[in-house]
């Protein structure tokens, strides 16, 4: 079957570093996408990965190893309205999105 | 970037009621768009996907008779929800896909803005 794999929750303090991890188990694999989602709205995009490597975007970078099925968001300079869930999704052979339950992600002063 | 808008944002029905949800694509094409419903404190999950033009594909589980779609245009699909029930409570939300530019191009969902149905 196919299955997106994140932490339920992660706490950091503000002003820090946070990495949330997203492993991945596809048939196929056209793409990685991290969404960002306050409570209560919508998902709003913030990166997409399909070659192996780091994309730097601001204070968000994303990172994706194919051959592990395995990415991770990296949160810079952690500010109070980065408190969200954050969603991993897969794009797989038919090109059908694949969601993973999304991390909790509470910032602390 | 691409805009996809919802309405109404907040509907509050009686039992047995139906309830129409429109989404519209503002400043693009969207060959696709998909309807999620999410309940409090999960994920997304899909209901349906469909194209301009043809039938909604709908995921196992969801109930074709009872939530149907229309994609009549590429900037306007509708979702209505017949003889809503307490049970069809739930924020419910459109994306869209197309020839946006963005950085995925055609892979890239956007999302409107959520439909929170409240059934009594």
């Amino acid at each position: 079957g196919q299955n997106i794999d994140q932490p339920t929750e992660m706490t950091a303090t503000e002003g820090a570093i946070v990495q949330i991890n997203c492993t991945y188990q596809t048939s196929g694999f056209n793409g990685l996408f991290w969404y960002q989602q306050h409570a209560g709205e919508a998902p709003t995009f913030l990166s997409y990965n399909v070659l192996d490597g780091l994309e730097e975007k601001g204070r968000f970078s994303s990172f994706l190893s194919r051959s592990k099925g395995y990415s991770y968001l990296l949160l810079k300079e952690l500010q109070m309205k980065d408190s969200a869930s954050y969603l991993c999704a897969v794009t797989d052979s038919n090109y059908q999105l694949i969601w993973g339950a999304g991390t909790k992600l509470i910032i602390k002063p | 970037g691409a805009v996809v808008s919802q309405h109404p944002s907040r509907v509050i029905c009686k039992s047995g009621t139906s309830v129409k949800i429109e989404c519209r694509s503002l400043d693009f094409q969207a060959t696709t768009m998909f309807w999620y419903r999410q309940f409090p404190k999960q994920s997304l999950m899909l209901m349906a996907t469909s194209n301009e033009g043809s039938k909604a594909t709908y995921e196992q589980g969801v109930e074709k008779d009872k939530f149907l779609i229309n994609h009549a245009s590429l900037t306007l699909s509708t979702l209505t929800v017949t003889s809503a029930h307490p049970e069809d409570s739930s924020f419910y939300i459109c994306s869209a896909s197309g020839t946006s530019g963005g950085p995925a191009v055609e892979l890239e969902q956007f999302f409107g803005p959520g439909t929170r149905l409240t059934v009594l």
